[in-house]
């Protein structure tokens, strides 16, 4: 089955620089890869998705690129600020026909946003 | 739209005894999905439902645990008995069959004693 890993498990960074979170899968078949920030609190809230047909999409100042060959996606949100503070998770799953979309989330990674 | 709901929000009770969790999905969509939140072991999918019918349990932990759908607009997560081992955030989510993300809820905080 799919397996997901998702690297580092925690990040501190200064408010206004950028922060990268990656991930690599081992399914092949996977084409969804979604991203959720999970406050405190809170269950998980999706910020951005990728399908295996884009290498990349950007919202405003959160982007994730995909590397099919490689079979890694990553994260990345530029100048933080500390409402970005939260855990992420990344994830991958295959949508087609054949199946349901079932979601393989990564171990998380806490990011820390400092004033 | 209120989004998934979720009851109770925080649930603790005594080693043995039943617990039911309860979840409301997001009126029309036809995917719903359990999952367990553990700091050893991250976001598990327990069981997922399909217009009410269960289509995969492969990662109920044990016999203990049991979940039904009987429409559309419930389900609930049974655990009998339970341990202090089932101590986690539970979260249900839905899905739209034409559409890829997953919307949870926030989750019933369990403490078994």
């Amino acid at each position: 089955g799919e397996n997901v890993e998702q690297h580092p498990s925690t990040l501190s960074v200064q408010e206004g620089d950028s922060a990268v979170i990656k991930c690599t899968y081992s399914d092949s078949a996977s084409n969804y890869f979604p991203w959720y920030k999970q406050e405190l609190g809170k269950g998980p809230q999706l910020i951005i998705d990728i399908r295996s047909n884009v290498g990349e999409k950007k919202d405003q100042r959160i982007a994730v690129t995909l590397n099919k060959t490689a079979k890694h996606f990553s994260l990345h949100i530029t100048e933080t600020q500390p409402e970005d503070s939260a855990v992420y998770f990344c994830a991958a799953s295959s949508h087609g026909s054949s199946n349901t979309g079932k979601l393989i989330f990564g171990q998380g990674t806490t990011l820390q946003v400092k004033p | 739209d209120a989004g998934v709901i979720q009851s109770p929000r925080h649930e603790v009770t005594e080693m043995g005894q039943e617990v039911t969790l309860r979840c409301k999905p997001i009126s029309g969509h036809d995917y719903l999905f359990w999952y367990r939140q553990t700091m050893m072991r991250g976001l598990e999918l327990l069981i997922y439902f399909n217009n009410n019918v269960p289509i995969d349990d492969s990662g109920m932990p044990e016999d203990r645990f049991s979940a039904k759908m009987p429409n559309a607009s419930f389900s609930t997560l049974k655990i009998q008995p339970s341990e202090p081992r089932d101590s986690a955030v539970y979260f249900c989510a839905s899905r739209d069959r034409g559409r890829d993300t997953q919307y949870f809820g926030p989750g019933t905080r369990l403490t078994v004693l």
